[in-house]
């Protein structure tokens, strides 16, 4: 199966600042398909980027996403207060899909 | 709009099954593959498997294969998830969540609310 990797662990920012998040992959992802989830306490993920770099209906442009092969990331161009969160990615191009970790975008 | 409803939280033994259900509204239920992730206390996520409804033919992760079943009953648009043998490391949110594309296990564009199993004696 492919493993994802995020980092890091926990991206300490303030608002305004740019986060910029990694997920690498074990082995090629076939077609790009990496996709990106934002998840805050208490609720479902909500789905950011898909195709890798493909913004959800209704997702700001602020979130945008990159990368190709292994290596993905996740960019925040400006830190909103309500982007502090947790982010995941996921590879759903090989079956078992997966998901990274996780990276805990705090406020510093 | 897309809403994926699920069943309440659940409370069981070690050794137990559990149900979790969740009813999809708002587009065609058939074609779409329902996926089931869930979430243990402070954990990631962790990809379960899914069914497309019309196909009939679950796709389960291997970790679960024996342990788990995926129906769906396109007459009430409600997919279901039935876990066996309940240990204590199976308490976790339960979610289903649905693509948007048929015919096809690919991202979660909708998710349900989640259920949460909790496994205790």
């Amino acid at each position: 199966e492919i493993v994802l990797t995020q980092s890091p662990g926990t991206l300490s920012l303030s608002p305004g600042e740019r986060a910029t998040l990694s997920c690498r992959a074990s082995q090629t992802v076939s077609s790009n398909y990496v996709a990106w989830y934002q998840q805050k306490p208490g609720q479902a993920p909500r789905l950011l980027i898909y195709g890798a770099s493909s913004r959800a209906t209704g997702v700001p442009d602020r979130f945008s996403g990159s990368g190709s092969g292994t290596d993905f990331t996740l960019t925040i161009s400006s830190l909103e207060p309500e982007d502090f969160a947790v982010y995941h990615c996921q590879q759903y191009g090989r079956s078992p899909l997966t998901f990274g970790g996780g990276t805990k975008v705090e406020i510093k | 709009q897309v809403q994926l409803i699920q069943s309440g939280a659940e409370v069981k033994m070690p050794g137990s099954s559990v149900k979790v259900s969740c009813k999809a509204s708002g587009d065609t239920f058939s074609n779409y593959a329902i996926n089931w992730v869930r979430q243990a206390p402070g954990q990631g996520l962790e990809w379960m498997g899914g069914i497309i409804p019309s196909v009939g033919v679950p796709n389960y992760a291997r970790k679960f294969q024996g342990r788990v079943t995926f129906t769906a009953d396109k007459s009430t648009s409600t997919a279901y998830l039935e876990l066996r043998s309940l240990r204590s490391e199976d308490t976790a949110v339960y979610y289903c969540a649905r693509g948007h594309i048929v015919y096809d296990f690919s991202s979660f564009h909708f998710w349900g609310r989640g259920t949460l199993v909790t496994v205790s004696s």
